[in-house]
């Protein structure tokens, strides 16, 4: 599987939109990128997934470039409950694991 | 996620003893999988089950077992508990191809400290 590089951190305002830049430059055809968020020590939450298209659900969006290189999560209106550590994972659709880097530590600001 | 659940929620034991950490699900997948969390870093993946039959080695098995007892429980053992075995773990589970995509469902964690 693809390997992905995230910042290591980020903050957002509340209220704002959250941009989180994710880079997968050996992604392959059959690979889907994913997104996880974990809060405090819980379990990974899902978000969103996708595979070329853009996507979103109720709680983001997904915004794959057209080569598929790099994408980027976006939560419309960032509240203070979505201050989180966010992964990114590229997996084929058979994959048998996901690699979790260390994910990018977002900190929405009052 | 309720589907998913992990007992116990927190154990400290003593270097050697045996631990055996349980996981069901209720969402009728097939596939399950045991990470561990160290602090500050992602999840490793130590072992995974594609179905009751079928029981594979991730990225750090060693120092410990699996059990597939049914499709919905999948059990970790450390079969002699060592102090840097100390961590998050996490149970997983995904349904099979032709289901979905490989979307994992998490359970809400095990805090294991080893003495």
């Amino acid at each position: 599987d693809a390997k992905t590089t995230q910042p290591t951190s980020m903050d957002c305002a509340e209220g704002r939109a959250a941009n989180l830049p994710c880079n997968h430059s050996t992604i392959s055809g059959n690979e889907y990128v994913y997104w996880y968020r974990q809060i405090h020590s819980q379990g990974p939450q899902y978000i969103i997934h996708g595979l070329k298209n853009n996507e979103t659900n109720e709680m983001a969006s997904l915004i794959i470039t057209e080569d598929r290189k790099s994408s980027t999560l976006i939560l419309p209106h960032a509240t203070l409950r979505d201050t989180a550590v966010y992964y990114c994972i590229v997996s084929s659709r058979y994959g048998q694991n996901f690699v979790f880097g260390p994910g990018t530590r977002l900190s929405v600001l009052p | 996620d309720a589907d998913v659940t992990q007992t116990p929620r927190n154990r400290i034991t003593k270097t050697g003893k045996r631990i055996m950490l349980e996981c069901s699900q209720t969402k009728g997948h097939d596939r399950m999988y045991w990470y561990r969390q160290d602090p500050g870093l992602g999840l490793r993946l130590i072992y995974y089950s594609f179905d009751v039959k079928d029981i594979n080695k991730g990225e750090i098995s060693d120092g410990y077992s699996v059990s597939r007892q049914a499709q919905a429980k999948f059990s970790l053992s450390l079969e002699s508990a060592i102090p840097n075995q100390t961590a998050l773990y996490f149970c997983a589970t995904s349904d099979s191809p032709g289901q979905g995509t490989d979307t994992q469902y998490f359970g809400p964690g095990t805090r294991l400290t080893v003495l």
